[in-house]
């Protein structure tokens, strides 16, 4: 079965740059979320679209914007980047409102050097 | 704000030794429980979940978990661990509506040979 599909898989970047982290959903799934889970942590909550609107929003940085588009991927802009985004970012996607459960891509590990 | 705890930090069990996680979680309205898994360098992996009727919810690989709404717990049991359980194990909890998800700090199981 189609999984949640996350690009880059892997990500190095200095300070102060930026990074976009991509997130295809199972396909007919309309519902994204995202996660941070840094290093020995839980996955912490940022942010979530519902049919290409933002449904809900966590502690996502406001250095950070995310969007979803019309095929339902979502890209998580990240700019300003600093030590402390190293980090595993998960998408999940799930069918809707009616949902039963999220599914989780396999995350990208983003590291800031 | 609802809040997920989790009692066990780090667990080291024998092969064939029985395992509970405690999980409990702080919220009065309607929710869904889940308990996810982690192997090392994976992503989150569903176990199981709890949306209503029998409190007594079987998932994969032998786990199983309780809901008992008076002690707001879900703990997670498995009869015989197997080395290949080791992983991080999380507990998380929605508010019954298709929305972000709150995770326990998690528990790392550690099943020795």
């Amino acid at each position: 079965a189609a999984g949640v599909i996350q690009s880059p898989r892997h990500l190095i970047k200095e300070k102060r740059e930026t990074a976009t982290l991509k997130c295809y959903p199972i396909p007919r799934h309309d519902t994204v979320y995202w996660y941070q889970q840094g290093p020995g942590q839980d996955p912490q909550f940022l942010i979530s679209f519902y049919e290409k609107m933002q449904s809900d929003k966590g502690s996502i940085p406001d250095r950070f914007s995310a969007q979803q588009f019309s095929d339902y991927h979502s890209e998580l802009n990240m700019s300003s980047l600093e030590l402390g985004d190293s980090a595993l970012y998960f998408c999940a996607s799930s069918p809707g409102t009616n949902y039963n459960e999220q599914f989780f891509g396999p995350g990208t590990r983003l590291t800031v050097l | 704000a609802q809040s997920v705890s989790q009692h066990n930090h780090h667990v080291i069990l024998s092969e064939a030794a029985s395992l509970e996680l405690g999980c409990n979680y702080s919220y009065g309205g309607t929710v869904n429980l889940f308990w996810y898994v982690q192997y090392p360098g994976q992503h989150l992996q569903l176990l199981l979940k709890y949306f209503s009727g029998d409190p007594l919810v079987k998932g994969i690989k032998g786990f199983e978990a309780e809901f008992i709404k008076s002690k707001f717990s879900f703990n997670l049991r498995k009869p015989s661990v197997q080395w290949s359980d080791t992983a991080e194990y999380f507990c998380a909890v929605d508010p019954g509506t298709a929305s972000k998800l709150t995770f326990g700090t998690g528990t790392r199981l550690q099943v020795t040979l």
